[in-house]
């Protein structure tokens, strides 16, 4: 049973379209996370949300935005779509502070064209 | 700026070996660091994490070695297996914050 889920797995897609990515955790956690992972491998944190709440990576653009209609989704919704935003996209989740183990979905390959 | 650094790109171990995968981090204010292992087509796995108190985690064949001083911290994998081929991550937190920063990841092969 997938700890944490994401759909879909790849997206290909044109310039200035608005996609979303979706985010389930079935682990009863209560923090949620959007990571990046560009073209270098570079593996970066882009939103961490708790029903608290939402912290952003200062370096994301506004184009980019956190849903979470319950505890255990976090959607992704990218408006505008540049080429740049070509990546491999995780969602991760923790029970909460920074000593717990985050657990990661599969990841989803943003192509933009 | 990125404050978590893997320098060695790829590492090639034969099977039976230690793998040594290093890792360096320039933020002092760092308190707890992980490893994550990642497979092709999937999501980072937790490995093993330590506690800046500590200079030395082990959980069966793996073993995290912390050095604060020189902000540099090791994975040891022994004996190393075929199995264990994949992308190795180190990731470092500071007090409280639940962000992870991540290094960009070490390509372990073990040859059988």
């Amino acid at each position: 049973d997938t700890a944490v889920s994401q759909t879909p797995k790849y997206l290909v897609t044109q310039m200035g379209n608005d996609k979303s990515i979706k985010c389930e955790q079935n682990l009863g956690h209560d923090t949620m996370y959007w990571y990046k992972q560009d073209s270098k491998k570079f593996l970066k944190i882009m939103f961490s949300y708790n029903n608290k709440e939402l912290i952003i990576n200062e370096t994301v653009p506004n184009r980019f935005s956190p849903k979470s209609p319950d505890k255990a989704h976090l959607n992704l919704h990218i408006n505008s779509l540049e080429l740049g935003d070509s990546a491999v996209y995780f969602c991760a989740s923790s029970q909460g502070d920074s000593q717990e183990t985050q657990y990661f979905g599969p990841g989803t390959r943003l192509l933009v064209l | 700026d990125q404050q978590v650094k893997q320098n060695s790109p790829s590492l090639s171990v034969q099977e039976g070996r230690i793998s040594i995968l290093n890792c360096d981090y320039t933020n002092s204010m760092f308190d707890y660091f992980l490893w994550y292992k990642k497979y092709p087509a999937e999501g980072p796995t937790f490995l093993i994490s330590i506690s800046s108190i500590k200079d030395k985690n082990e959980d069966g064949r793996f073993t995290v070695f912390l050095n604060k001083s020189a902000k540099h911290l090791s994975l040891h994998i022994v004996p190393s297996q075929p199995g264990d081929s994949a992308v190795y991550f180190c990731a470092a937190s500071s007090g409280g914050a639940n962000n992870l920063f991540f290094g960009t990841g070490t390509r372990l092969t073990v040859i059988p």
